[in-house]
């Protein structure tokens, strides 16, 4: 059975930062391109990045380029979001996504 | 990176059938076969219903269907049901990035 869970979400400032692990199992992790999508409340899906099966290959949409990095570690079958100079317009839940198959999400909140 | 098009809203009765489009261009939907349908309940994440433009996963309903024309996607669910109440999103992979659409909220009248 596929499982993927997200954990790292939270209140925080803005300018501030988070990391978001998603462990991953029930598939070989390692032969597969993995994503991020966020949903901000009461809004709809967006896309946030991709990286590919060995890291070498990643892509962020716009709004996001040059403040958030993904990553992955394949030993652990985990991929990672990490966020910083965090804007009140990042509040959203976060899904992990391979496949077609979501995580159950965490929340990020931006506030002061 | 424009989001995909789709209607605010459909309604139909049970039993009746519904079409939701997902208008995209040339260089997503239109360019690649790799469209997905997900439906989303409140505070659920979603769930994939339809890929590959036509593809149902296991465990989906016959019920749901899709089709592609163009730059233009749908999603057709017939012999309405009051758990079809929910919302529902396109998306178009580009081999780069995703799109989504913006999503319809669908009522079981």
């Amino acid at each position: 059975e596929v499982q993927l869970e997200e954990s790292g979400g939270g209140l925080v400032q803005p300018g501030g930062s988070l990391r978001l692990s998603c462990a991953a199992s029930g598939f070989t992790f390692s032969s597969y391109w993995m994503s991020w999508v966020r949903q901000a409340p009461g809004k709809g899906l967006e896309w946030v990045a991709n990286i590919k099966q060995d890291g070498s290959e990643k892509y962020y949409v716009e709004s996001v380029k040059g403040r958030f990095t993904i990553s992955r570690d394949n030993a652990k079958n985990s991929q990672y979001l990490q966020m910083n100079s965090l804007r009140v317009e990042d509040t959203a839940v976060y899904y992990c996504v391979w496949e077609g198959f979501w995580g159950q999400g965490t929340l990020v909140t931006v506030s002061s | 990176q424009s989001a995909l098009t789709q209607p605010a809203s459909v309604s139909g009765s049970p039993g009746q059938s519904i079409t939701i489009s997902c208008t995209g261009i040339s260089s997503d939907v239109g360019g690649y076969k790799y469209v997905s349908w997900y439906q989303q309940y409140p505070g659920k994440a979603p769930k994939l219903m339809i890929y590959d433009v036509s593809n149902r996963p296991s465990g989906v309903s016959n019920r749901f269907s899709g089709s592609k024309s163009g730059n233009t996607a749908s999603l057709t669910i017939s012999g309405l049901q009051a758990e079809d109440e929910a919302d529902y999103y396109c998306s178009s992979y580009t081999n780069i990035y995703w799109v989504f659409g913006g999503g319809t909220k669908l009522t079981v009248l």
